[in-house]
């Protein structure tokens, strides 16, 4: 079945960076776009990107300014998303979300990696 | 880009009761590419309704989306006790792909 498994909690203390990573099982990997979420605590959903796992190609929310990076290893199926010049308001649960082609919706989502920046 | 406000923030309900959820663009949303996300704690989303009125495989009936342009909404006709949660719109015709702030739907 199809399945979308994040890494495990993560704490860092601000300025540092992050890498998280959103491994695809039971489909074919390089035939879907994979979106990153987040939700902060008292906030909704925030998208903060997208990457094209067959061409490597990826594109970000202009609020996280050149922090943000997406990868991915098409020999594992997974994409990473690192975050740098990590803040407080970077906590968050981050979610990583499948989509079968531009204009469609998020079908499948992880279940999602929280993320905890205190000094 | 395009800002999604729902509304309520809130809605107070109770088993068996209608809810009438609200989610208004701030310019149009082409192709109806507007979707309703179901959210519990500690859970993934769940995708509800996409192109703003087709349910998703394996929704129940009981929840259903109507809307085109700016105003869309989503409406649950009787609201069963795992349906208290909090649901979102977003919008996927342009980049970024922007979500409304949410709507708590909780057991009154």
């Amino acid at each position: 079945q199809v399945q979308l498994v994040q890494s495990g909690a993560e704490v860092r203390k601000p300025g540092a960076s992050v890498k998280l990573s959103c491994k695809a099982s039971g489909f074919t990997f390089t035939n879907y776009y994979i979106h990153w979420v987040r939700l902060a605590p008292g906030h909704g959903l925030e998208w903060m990107g997208i990457i094209n796992p067959s061409s490597g190609v990826t594109m970000s929310a202009q609020n996280f300014q050149g922090r943000l990076t997406f990868t991915r290893d098409t020999s594992t199926g997974t994409v990473y998303m690192e975050l740098s010049s990590l803040r407080s308001e970077d906590t968050a649960v981050y979610y990583c979300g499948r989509v079968a082609a531009v204009r469609t919706p998020i079908d499948y989502w992880g279940q999602g990696t929280l993320l905890t920046v205190s000094s | 880009e395009i800002v999604l406000t729902q509304s309520p923030a809130t809605l107070s309900l109770s088993p068996g009761e209608r809810a009438t959820l609200s989610c208004r663009a701030s310019q149009s949303v082409g192709g109806t590419y507007l979707a309703w996300y179901q959210h519990k704690p500690g859970q993934a989303p769940r995708l509800l309704i996409f192109d703003a009125s087709t349910r998703a495989t394996g929704i129940p009936h009981r929840f259903s989306g109507s809307g085109s342009g700016t105003d869309f909404t989503l409406t649950i006709s009787r609201l069963e006790p795992e349906d208290f949660a909090v649901y979102y719109c977003q919008q996927y015709d342009s980049s970024p792909e922007t979500f409304g702030q949410g709507t708590r739907l909780e057991i009154k």
